[in-house]
């Protein structure tokens, strides 16, 4: 069955680290894939996507990379802080849509 | 207005009442989206508009759940005889094109939390 996997647990970190969050997927072949961040009580706000001919983008302090191989995306946030705390969702393309996953919460603790 | 809009914001519906979200996507912007998100989870797809067709539905979880998109623009999702397994927040999204190709983000509302009693 077709599945979008990101850490479950919530991730804890201290202010000024790299969080790294991770999505896995299995059974898609997607054209591309976004990341989108979502508040509390908010709609998810859109930060990066990654085209599957791309390894690697950057912005900012976000960067994301695309392993169609395995099937994976690595999502980074250098130089962390407090107000990077929110849930952050990968999503992926599939005949026209946008499939997500089901999030991983960052906490930055200052 | 400069982004999706979404009313009500926040709906209670006692069981068996019908009820009606309305969504105002961005101006010009083909493709439309309607997401139910539960608590902790991850939006989980409804259905799919470009410009008027209603391309795919498979996500609406049964046929009590029904969506228009009648001009291409403004969008509602119905839901009638409501029951309590249907509380969620409703998401809606645009993006400027459509297809599954088509390298294009999506701009979402605040939703709608619905509360069924």
């Amino acid at each position: 069955s077709q599945k979008i996997e990101q850490n479950s647990e919530a991730l804890n970190i201290q202010e000024g680290k790299t969080a790294t969050l991770t999505c896995n997927y299995t059974n898609y072949s997607p054209a591309y894939l976004q990341w989108y961040r979502q508040d509390p009580g908010r709609g998810p706000v859109f930060l990066l996507l990654i085209r599957e001919n791309e390894k690697e983008k950057r912005k900012e302090r976000l960067k994301v990379t695309f392993d169609t191989t395995l099937k994976q995306s690595l999502f980074h946030i250098t130089a962390s802080q407090p107000a990077d705390s929110a849930t952050y969702l990968c999503a992926l393309n599939q005949g026209g849509k946008l499939i997500f996953g089901q999030g991983t919460e960052l906490s930055v603790k200052p | 207005g400069a982004g999706v809009s979404q009313s009500p914001r926040y709906k209670v519906a006692k069981r068996g009442q019908d009820v009606a979200l309305r969504c105002d996507p961005i101006s010009g912007h083909v493709s439309l989206f309607w997401y139910q998100q539960a608590l902790g989870q991850g939006p989980e797809f409804l259905t799919y508009f470009q410009n008027e067709a209603q391309l795919d539905k498979s996500g609406l979880p049964s046929d009590r759940f029904f969506a228009e998109r009648p001009e291409g623009s403004v969008s509602t999702l119905k839901i009638q005889r409501t029951q309590q397994e249907d509380s969620a927040v409703y998401l809606c999204a645009s993006s400027l094109r459509g297809g599954d190709r088509v390298y294009t983000e999506a701009f979402f509302g605040q939703g709608t939390r619905l509360t069924v009693v």
